[in-house]
């Protein structure tokens, strides 16, 4: 599986925007870049997912590198409910295993 | 509409005894997936299942370990004879047959051997 190295820790102020990053230099032409992230004592929740373009949807936006080596999750204004371990994940069109890896810490202040 | 209901949420059991985690796929959602973390470290993938079919059981380890899909009913992870280093957070999660869409996590069930 491609891998995707993130930030261990990021800390970030309530209101505020938050822009996660992820580099991912060896993913391949079929990935799709996943990301989930999982709250205190929960599952992981799925966030977004994306191939090439940037895709916005209700909990976040996801923008991706041209040449998609790296992409950045991006919380437009941080909630203390948006503190949680963020998963990059590269996922294959036919691949159904999500790869975890040890994720962003994401601490908000309030 | 309800989401992936694992049950039970937290489970005691002694060494040597039987552990049975449920889980109740989203409706419409044909394929589950079970993950295990284990304290201080990543998910890792156990088993794919359809109904009544195991795909991919590649990250259950090979003894005393065991998935079923059935026909009716929740999907079951099943682990006999239990011991320390099976104490873990267990969770299933499901997903319609397009695997390129997200998929949908439990709160799983966390699993204490003592």
């Amino acid at each position: 599986d491609a891998k995707t190295t993130q930030p261990n820790s990021m800390e970030s102020n309530e209101e505020e925007p938050v822009h996660l990053p992820c580099n991912h230099s060896t993913i391949s032409g079929t990935d799709y870049i996943h990301w989930y992230r999982q709250l205190p004592s929960q599952g992981p929740e799925y966030v977004i997912h994306g191939l090439t373009s940037n895709v916005n949807n209700r909990m976040a936006s996801l923008a991706i590198a041209e040449d998609r080596k790296s992409s950045t999750l991006i919380l437009h204004r941080a909630t203390l409910r948006d503190a949680a371990v963020y998963y990059c994940i590269l996922k294959g069109g036919s691949n159904y295993k999500l790869t975890f890896g040890k994720g962003t810490l994401l601490t908000v202040n309030p | 509409n309800a989401g992936v209901m694992q049950n039970p949420r937290h489970l005691v059991r002694r060494r040597g005894q039987e552990a049975r985690l449920r889980c109740s796929p989203m409706k419409g959602h044909s394929h589950v997936y079970w993950y295990r973390q284990l304290p201080e470290e990543g998910l890792k993938f156990m088993v794919y299942l359809q109904k009544e079919n195991i795909i991919d059981e590649s990250g259950m380890p090979k003894e005393r370990f065991s998935a079923e899909f059935p026909k009716e009913g929740p999907s079951i992870l099943r682990i006999q004879q239990v011991v320390r280093g099976d104490s873990a957070a267990y969770f299933c999660a499901s997903s319609p047959s397009d695997s390129n869409y997200g998929y949908t996590f439990g709160s799983g069930t966390r699993l204490t051997v003592v």
